[in-house]
């Protein structure tokens, strides 16, 4: 069965710094999606970012970018010029197509960012 | 547009009481998923609609728990005879098409506290 772990239930950064979340999967699909939400404490889950399998090219979207090796099972989330409405939790979350639309999550990192 | 509805937002009930809990989905969304988030805990699936097939149950934790969708539309989550760890976020959310690199989109969840 398909799993995402989540080694760092908590993490801190200063405003302005860069902050690394590290996730790892694991599957024997070769075809699949990945994807980073965020909870802030409204409870309501914001995608943040999503990187398909077969692109080696790792995704960016303005301040958030990924770092995605397939062979080590590894997508973790790098956040630039970290801001106060970043603090939050963070879920790195897997899905193929043979599960169709569902989502499979870690367990989740809390970011706090200090001014 | 209008996002996930969520309702109550809130629930508290006794042990032993049985709870429904509400979502509406995005107009137009076929899809529809309902996930449990215990304190502390990464988003565990539960139920999964899509159009008129029949729904993936597999994430049900036991016979109490049941959910329909009326009319492709509305769903209920129903929790029978609720015991005290059953307390968690019940989120809800929908997506436009079935399956693979489908965004969800989530709701604000309804917070159940079991006394």
């Amino acid at each position: 069965a398909q799993t995402v772990t989540q080694s760092q239930p908590e993490m801190s950064v200063q405003e302005a710094e860069t902050v690394t979340l590290s996730c790892t999967y694991d599957t024997s699909e070769s075809d699949y999606y990945l994807f980073w939400y965020k909870q802030p404490p409204s409870r309501q889950m914001i995608l943040v970012i999503r990187q398909e399998a077969y692109k080696q090219q790792n995704a960016t979207e303005n301040r958030f970018s990924v770092n995605f090796q397939k062979a080590a099972k590894s997508f973790s989330l790098k956040i630039s010029d970290s801001q106060l409405g970043d603090a939050a939790m963070y879920f790195c979350a897997y899905q193929d197509r043979n599960q169709g639309g569902k989502l499979i999550f870690g367990q989740g990192t809390e970011l706090s960012v200090k001014p | 547009g209008a996002g996930v509805s969520q309702s109550p937002s809130n629930k508290v009930t006794e042990k032993g009481k049985d709870v429904e809990l509400r979502c509406d989905p995005i107009s137009g969304h076929t899809a529809l998923y309902w996930y449990r988030q215990s304190l502390g805990q990464g988003l565990e699936f539960l139920i999964y609609f899509q159009g008129n097939s029949a729904p993936d149950k597999s994430g049900l934790p036991s016979d109490r728990f049941s959910a329909e969708r009326t009319g492709g539309s509305v769903s209920t989550l129903t929790i029978q005879r609720t015991q005290q760890e059953d307390s968690a976020v019940y989120l809800c959310a929908s997506s436009p098409t079935h399956g693979y690199n489908s965004p969800l989109h989530f709701g604000n969840g309804t917070r159940l506290t079991v006394t």
